[in-house]
């Protein structure tokens, strides 16, 4: 069956270290997104593409990076991680254009910075 | 500024009753509306949509109602169980806008009480 998953699924680390999270899809979609849930705040886009190459900022992006070399994996790295930053973070994919905007979720990877 | 609102941040009902999860959305542009499931150390899952030009979509015990002059839409789960507890995000899309960008709410703790 066709699935995303994330990677790791918890992490901890320290305030200034990089850290990289992991998301691969097998479903061969076009569109990819990493969210992040907090308390109070719901889901909140962070970074997005549509395609091979293509990167988009969401509305928390700042202190978030992500890079699209295939249509498979969308990895979403922290430069220099902030307590700020520890969340619970979510990777999901979509079809393209027409569709009602269905999202397919991996089962998130929570991370802390210590 | 928070385009769509739960105000509810927690719900409880009696198995066998009607769950009633509201959603308040800002903007007039959002095309389609969804509903998000979310247990606990899972991701989110689909639940159902519709669009901004219909008033009501049902699938079994789920029926979603849009109110548009109201900017208000709600989910229905009729009758509630046990295995409907669970975090509910409503979502919206913009309307003519990049492809299934979705923005989400708060979400709403629903309980169902055997």
């Amino acid at each position: 069956d066709a699935e995303i998953t994330q990677s790791p699924r918890h992490k901890i680390t320290e305030t200034g270290r990089q850290v990289t999270l992991a998301c691969h899809q097998t479903w061969n979609h076009n569109n990819m997104f990493w969210y992040r849930q907090d308390l109070g705040h719901g889901l909140r886009l962070i970074h997005y593409s549509y395609g091979v190459q293509d990167t988009n900022k969401g509305e928390v992006s700042d202190g978030y990076s992500v890079s699209r070399s295939n249509t498979e994996d969308l990895p979403l790295t922290l430069e220099s991680a902030a307590s700020s930053q520890t969340s619970v973070y979510f990777c999901a994919s979509s079809v393209g254009t027409g569709r009602t905007g269905e999202l397919f979720f991996g089962e998130g990877s929570r991370l802390t910075v210590l | 500024d928070q385009q769509v609102k739960q105000n509810s941040p927690s719900l409880s009902v009696q198995e066998g009753r009607i769950s009633i999860l509201n959603c308040d959305y800002t903007n007039s542009m959002f095309d389609y509306f969804l509903w998000y499931k979310k247990y606990p150390a899972e991701g989110p899952t689909f639940l159902i949509s519709i669009s901004s030009i219909k008033d009501k979509n049902e699938d079994g015990r789920f029926t979603v109602f849009l109110n548009k002059s109201a900017k208000h839409l709600s989910l229905h789960i009729v009758p509630s169980q046990p295995g409907d507890s669970a975090v509910y995000f409503c979502a919206a899309r913009t309307k003519g806008g990049a492809t299934n960008k979705l923005i989400f709410g708060t979400g709403t703790l629903l309980a169902v009480q055997p």
